[in-house]
Order: C-alpha cells, then structure tokens, then sequence
C-alpha cells in the first residue's frame, strides 16, 4: 500500500504559466516533506522541504504548501521555465525520528513548453 | 565540493553472479542511505547506516542483499546470486546528521543502474 501518492503521472504547462504538482500521504506519523526533482540519468536532487509546524515554504519560484487535515502538499512552481521539465518526486519521513529513510511516490513528469 | 558519487555507472550481470555497488558520500555527512528505483516507481529505501552501523536495514528485500560502512564513509552494496527481478537503479544518499531528532534533506549519487541477463 502506497503511503505517499502522486496521482497525476505527468503534466503539461506552457512556459510563464504555473505549475502545481500533487502529492498525498497516509501514514500521519510523517511530519516532514521534501520535493525532489529528477533529470533522466541522474540522481533525484533536493528542491524544497517543508516540516508539518508549517503550512507554506516558499524558496524563488517554488512554494511548498501542507495541509495535515488533509494529508496532503503541493509544489507550486511560478513561472514555469522550460529547464524544469523533469520528473518530480514528493518525499516524506518522521522528524522526531531523526535521520529516517525517505518514503516517496512514483513520481510526476513535468513538461514546460515554450 | 563533490557531491555523492556512485560506481560503477552501468553494471551487466548475468544471473546467479555476485555483483558489488560502491558508494563515496560527501565528505563528513554521517548518515548513508541506500535506495532502489525500478522503472515507473519512485526510490524505495533498502538500508541506513548512521557511522559503520546499520541503523536500519528493514528495506533489503532478502538475505541476498547486504551492505557494509566499515570506516563510516565508503559503503558498499553488496548481491549475490543476482536475478533479473534485481534489475533497477541503485542510489545511495547521504546527510548529516543534526541535532535534537531534526530531519536534514538527503543528497543523492547519480545512481548505478544494474541489469541482470
């Protein structure tokens, strides 16, 4: 059983556009978040975390929001640049457990077209 | 500085062979996580050592797998009698370790993608 899903496998923006990128959880036990962002042949590289004191995390063009009522974050990400077509993956562990592995979903290709 | 580095990249095994994965995390992040990512799924975690010790190994899906940390840096994953259910990119990540049970972001190797014929 998934603990973390990313219901939407891919998505299309046009460049300057915004993107939102989906993510819900289970296990109400994870109280800390991450986005990463995969680029084919590489390693997933860490984009934006957010922890669950907070609702909204914002770093440049992308906003991390949480809603715990309904085990659910979003990755905004404004404007949308072509560069960040990649394959985005929503990430979650416990905090209070110190360093834990990361849980992820399967992922969301992005596409920016210009 | 250099970021988490994998090798080999690329490895081709046939089945039954026994194969080892090498890990080189950035440089004083104590925490090394490996993960496994088969193709349409996200990573899935497989073990992690805090220092040399494996503080969780709860993700090796059987005895087959094994992994060591034996001066708290270099890791390697080790498999043997591989299968072609084995087949998948392995990444190793790596973090500090914070204090007061706070969680830092994991940085993650490029990968090495295993087959098995």
């Amino acid at each position: 059983d998934q603990q973390v899903k990313q219901n939407s496998p891919s998505l299309s923006v046009q460049e300057g556009r915004i993107s939102i990128l989906n993510c819900d959880y289970t296990n109400s036990m994870f109280d800390y978040f991450l986005w990463y962002k995969k680029y084919p042949a590489e390693g997933p590289t860490f984009l934006i975390s957010i922890s669950s004191i907070k609702d909204k995390n914002e770093d440049g063009r992308f906003t991390v929001f949480l809603n715990k009522s309904a085990k659910h974050l979003s990755l905004h990400i404004v404007p949308s640049q072509p560069g960040d077509s990649a394959v985005y993956f929503c990430a979650a562990s416990g905090i209070n457990s110190g360093n834990t592995p990361l849980v992820f979903g399967k992922g969301t290709r992005l596409s920016v077209i210009a | 500085g250099a970021g988490v580095s994998q090798t080999p990249s690329n490895k081709v095994t046939e089945k039954g062979k026994y194969v080892e994965l090498r890990c080189d995390p950035i440089s004083g992040h104590t925490a090394l996580y490996w993960y496994r990512q088969s193709l349409g799924q996200g990573p899935e975690f497989l073990i992690y050592f805090q220092g040399t010790g494996a503080a969780d190994d709860s993700g090796l899906p059987n005895d087959r797998f094994f992994a060591v940390r034996p001066e708290g840096s270099v890791s390697t994953l080790k498999i043997q009698r591989t299968e072609r259910g084995d087949s998948a990119v392995y990444l190793c990540a790596s973090s500090l370790t914070p204090p007061g049970g706070l969680a830092y972001e994991q940085y993650f190797g490029p990968g090495t993608r295993l087959t098995v014929t």
